[in-house]
């Protein structure tokens, strides 16, 4: 079945350093994905996503790009600020079959210091 | 305009009782699906709604789990006898149609906490 792994957290930077939250997914066919945020005490909301391969998503700052060849989808910021602390979720979902219905990483924790 | 609504916010319960969890889609929104988050298992998916279509229920952990979907808006997921691994933020979402592509908006959740 689909599956994504992303990088185990916690992980912990200092304003203005760049981040990579690393995803693989395994999947048939060409699936769309996506990255989710949850703010504390907040709900899940997407931050980006791509549905073909070697798109690239991008918002607030951040961007990822559908490496099909790498079977990838990381994240990257090019400066992290103390409001990006959050957790943070690959996720994908089939094209055709199995409606909509997301399949989600474990989940990256971010701590964003001054 | 309004978001994915969902309640009661919080909900305790002791081991053996049912509960009953509402979401209200986004008005016009076709799709609605059920996730949970636990610590032990992340986020799961739970059943999926599709307009008139049959649910997708593959998802539901048990048969002590059941959602409705009356009139193609608002949904209830119903867990019957519920047990202490049942603790968990039970989310809703809901997006315009039912395609791969199409992006999920999700509600604050419900936290069922079961004594």
């Amino acid at each position: 079945g689909d599956s994504v792994t992303q990088m185990e957290g916690p992980v912990t930077l200092s304003e203005e350093a760049f981040l990579t939250i690393n995803c693989t997914y395994t999947a048939t066919g060409y699936p769309s994905l996506f990255w989710y945020v949850q703010y504390p005490g907040e709900g899940l909301q997407l931050l980006l996503k791509a549905t073909k391969a070697d798109d690239k998503g991008s918002n607030k700052g951040f961007e990822a790009t559908y490496r099909k060849e790498t079977t990838s989808f990381h994240l990257e910021k090019g400066s992290v600020q103390v409001s990006d602390s959050a957790v943070y979720f690959c996720a994908l979902s089939p094209v055709t079959g199995g409606g909509n219905k997301l399949t989600f990483g474990t989940g990256t924790q971010l701590k964003v210091e001054l | 305009g309004a978001g994915v609504s969902q309640s009661p916010s919080n909900k305790v319960t002791e081991k053996g009782k049912d509960v009953e969890l509402r979401c209200d889609p986004i008005s016009g929104h076709t799709a609605l699906y059920w996730y949970r988050q636990s610590l032990g298992q992340g986020l799961e998916f739970l059943i999926y709604f599709q307009g008139n279509s049959a649910p997708d229920k593959s998802g539901l952990p048990s048969d002590r789990f059941s959602a409705e979907r009356t009139g193609g808006s608002v949904s209830t997921l119903t867990i019957q006898r519920t047990q202490q691994e049942d603790s968990a933020v039970y989310l809703c979402a809901s997006s315009r149609g039912g395609q791969g592509q199409e992006t999920q908006y999700f509600g604050p959740g419900t936290r069922l906490l079961v004594l």
